[in-house]
């Protein structure tokens, strides 16, 4: 399974933008990059997901490198809702099903 | 519809019980999944369903059973479970093809605590 790495934890200001990196240097050429979210007491939230282009969406953006070995997730204004962990993982496609393979994820707290 | 529901959202269950989790979903997903998490760590995943075959076991021990019994509900058996086994146990779903809308669907969990 491909692996993700992502910083145990980060902290931003309500109100701000928050940056959110992954690195996946194994990912291979078929591989979609999926961000999702969980809140406390609360099953994962999908959040974005994308190949090799910029991706936007209501809830956030998804910057990915030109070489595609790392990703950001972009939250463009925190609130504190948002505070959750957030996990970038390696979507995989087997039997007709995905295959998510989460990593340790990044813990958000946002500060009010 | 956009929701995946589980019951019961607590369980409490000795070594000897058995005792079943359901999962249901109306989003006509044929794609579906068990999860398990421990305590501050991600979830694992156990079990995926496409269209109500078993496509993906994860090595997971017999005491856990799976069963699909149609498209919308997904069920999962429990025996002589350990003490181990006590966790936050996910389902979810996702329409089958990759071109389509391909968001995994989580449930809330039930949380199974094994005495």
């Amino acid at each position: 399974d491909a692996k993700t790495t992502q910083p145990n934890s980060m902290e931003s200001n309500e109100e701000e933008p928050v940056h959110l990196p992954c690195n996946h240097s194994t990912i291979s050429g078929t591989d979609y990059i999926h961000w999702y979210r969980q809140l406390p007491s609360q099953g994962p939230e999908y959040v974005i997901h994308g190949l090799t282009s910029n991706v936007n969406n209501r809830m956030a953006s998804l910057a990915i490198a030109e070489d595609r070995k790392s990703s950001t997730l972009i939250l463009h204004r925190a609130t504190l809702r948002d505070a959750a962990v957030y996990y970038c993982i390696l979507r995989d496609i087997i039997q007709g099903a995905q295959k998510l393979v989460f990593g340790q994820g990044t813990r958000l707290t946002i500060n009010p | 519809d956009t929701e995946v529901t589980q019951t019961p959202k607590h369980l409490v269950m000795g070594m000897t019980n058995k005792k079943s989790l359901k999962c249901e979903q109306h989003m006509g997903h044929r794609a579906m999944y068990w999860y398990k998490q421990k305590a501050k760590k991600p979830p694992e995943l156990m079990f995926v369903y496409s269209y109500e075959k078993l496509s993906i076991n994860e090595s997971v021990p017999s005491r856990f059973s799976p069963e699909c019994p149609n498209s919308s509900l997904l069920n999962l058996h429990l025996h002589a479970l350990q003490p181990e086994d006590s966790a936050l146990y996910l389902c979810a779903s996702s329409r089958r093809r990759e071109t389509l809308s391909n968001e995994q669907f989580f449930g809330p969990g039930t949380r199974l605590t094994v005495l």
